[in-house]
């Protein structure tokens, strides 16, 4: 049981170019979501997924894309980095707030962008 | 967007020290939860609470959902070297997200 799996796990960009950050969850959750981490600033919501095919905006949206074609995999793409999106990427999902509930979160990918 | 008040920033204890550490929000949550980051891995969830005023345990680890529904507290008792970490609380109104906090730092020295 893997849990959430995020690929990669590390990554360097340079300004402009574009890349796609998978994560993949064998849990059945409907819930995934995307945060970015950076000092001091704790964890921010970038975009989240209530169901395969449904995406919303969280609170740092500007520069990111993602989609939810399958139940079990959410991407989060960057179409022209900036070194302001450098930071460490996790990826989490969950049940129904009625269930037990609470996120599971993957390992993280660590993004540079120069 | 809203992000919750940790105190302390950070903290350097001595092994067997008890720590307390809190959550603060102008606004009120009918969830909040305690997550423990380890270095290189992602935040994992160590106690859950939903109703104001409740006090849950998790091994040596103790917290408690405050009445005004706004705040929580985090304590852990006989800390060891493995509780370093980073700690994040995280509220949660009626919709699906989380909002966490912005963590504090535990070090703890032999």
């Amino acid at each position: 049981n893997a849990g959430v799996t995020q690929t990669p796990k590390f990554r360097v960009l340079k300004t402009g170019q574009s890349m796609t950050l998978l994560c993949a969850q064998d849990m059945n959750h409907e819930y995934m979501y995307w945060y970015r981490q950076d000092p001091g600033m704790g964890l921010r919501l970038i975009h989240y997924s209530v169901g395969e095919g449904t995406t919303a905006k969280g609170e740092v949206p500007d520069g990111y894309n993602v989609s939810r074609l399958k139940k079990q995999n959410f991407l989060l793409g960057l179409e022209s980095a900036a070194p302001s999106q450098t930071s460490v990427y996790f990826c989490a999902s969950g049940v129904d707030r009625e269930q037990n509930y609470g996120y599971t979160f993957g390992s993280g990918t660590r993004l540079t962008v120069v | 967007g809203q992000q919750l008040n940790q105190s302390p920033q950070s903290m350097f204890i001595q092994e067997g020290e008890d720590v307390s550490m809190n959550c603060t929000s102008s606004s009120i949550f009918n969830t909040w939860l305690w997550y423990k980051q380890d270095p290189g891995e992602g935040p994992v969830l160590l106690i859950a609470l939903y109703k104001a005023g409740e006090l849950t345990s998790n091994g040596r680890l103790t917290a408690q959902f405050g009445i005004t529904r706004k705040d929580s507290f985090l304590n852990i008792s006989a800390s060891i070297p493995s509780d370093v970490g980073i700690y994040f609380c995280a509220g949660q109104r009626d919709t699906d997200k989380l909002i966490f906090g912005t963590g504090t730092r535990l070090q703890v020295f032999p």
